[in-house]
């Protein structure tokens, strides 16, 4: 069964610090796609990137930054510079495409607190 | 990008009585919806997974007779808390799926804003 562990509940940064977000997941499957959405206190799911399997290549949006590692299972997620507006919770999601279609696996989710 | 609404965003009701949470795709048609149901300071749930002209298929642990979900047009799925308690008071979230463009096998999740219930 598919799985994604978020191992970090909660984090404090100040302004213009770096943070990574970790992400480990399971999956018996070859094919399927990671996430990471942004959850701000609306409540609204804010998409921010998906990978398939296939494509290990690590991608850069701005001040945003994915690690995909296949041979740890990993897709850790870095903003750089932080600022306040990036407070919220992050969620790291898996999509199996060959045993359950497009339906997603959330990890627990991290609370991400940018302090000015 | 796609967009998915829903409707009430908010709602308060008495305990023992029904709610009916719209989900609505505006610019798409969408053959399989989701629906999520979140906990304060948790994860995203999924509850059962909406398809149009079908019977829903219900997550292990979800009462398919508590939680009424019907599929009954392309751009329109509803979510139907039946004698709810407090304990049903939860934040319930919807996406819509289609095909990615370009790639075969390959969907999109659009998400709706989410509708907080609260049960008195």
């Amino acid at each position: 069964a598919q799985k994604v562990t978020q191992a970090q509940t909660e984090i404090s940064v100040v302004e213009k610090e770096d943070v990574t977000l970790d992400c480990v997941y399971e999956t018996r499957d070859t094919t399927y796609y990671l996430f990471w959405y942004k959850q701000p206190p609306s409540g609204e799911l804010v998409f921010l990137i998906r990978r398939n399997s296939f494509d290990e290549q690590n991608e850069i949006s701005g001040r945003y930054s994915w690690n995909f590692q296949k041979s740890t299972s990993s897709f850790n997620f870095t903003i750089t510079a932080s600022q306040v507006v990036d407070s919220a919770v992050y969620f790291c999601a898996l999509s199996e495409l060959e045993t359950s279609g497009s339906r997603l696996t959330f990890g627990e989710g991290t609370q991400l607190t940018v302090n000015p | 990008g796609a967009v998915v609404s829903q409707h009430p965003s908010w709602v308060i009701c008495k305990s023992g009585t029904s709610v009916k949470i719209e989900c609505r795709s505006l610019d798409f048609q969408a053959t399989t919806m989701f629906w999520y149901r979140q906990f304060p300071k948790q994860s995203l749930m999924l509850m059962a997974t909406s398809n149009e002209g079908s019977k829903a298929t219900y997550e292990q642990g979800v009462e398919k007779d508590k939680f009424l979900i019907n599929h009954a047009s392309l751009t329109l799925s509803t979510l139907t808390v039946t004698s709810a308690h407090p304990e049903d008071s939860s934040f319930y979230i919807c996406s819509a799926m289609i095909p990615a463009s370009g790639r075969p096998s390959s969907y999109e999740q659009y998400f709706g804003p989410g509708t907080r219930l609260t049960v008195t």
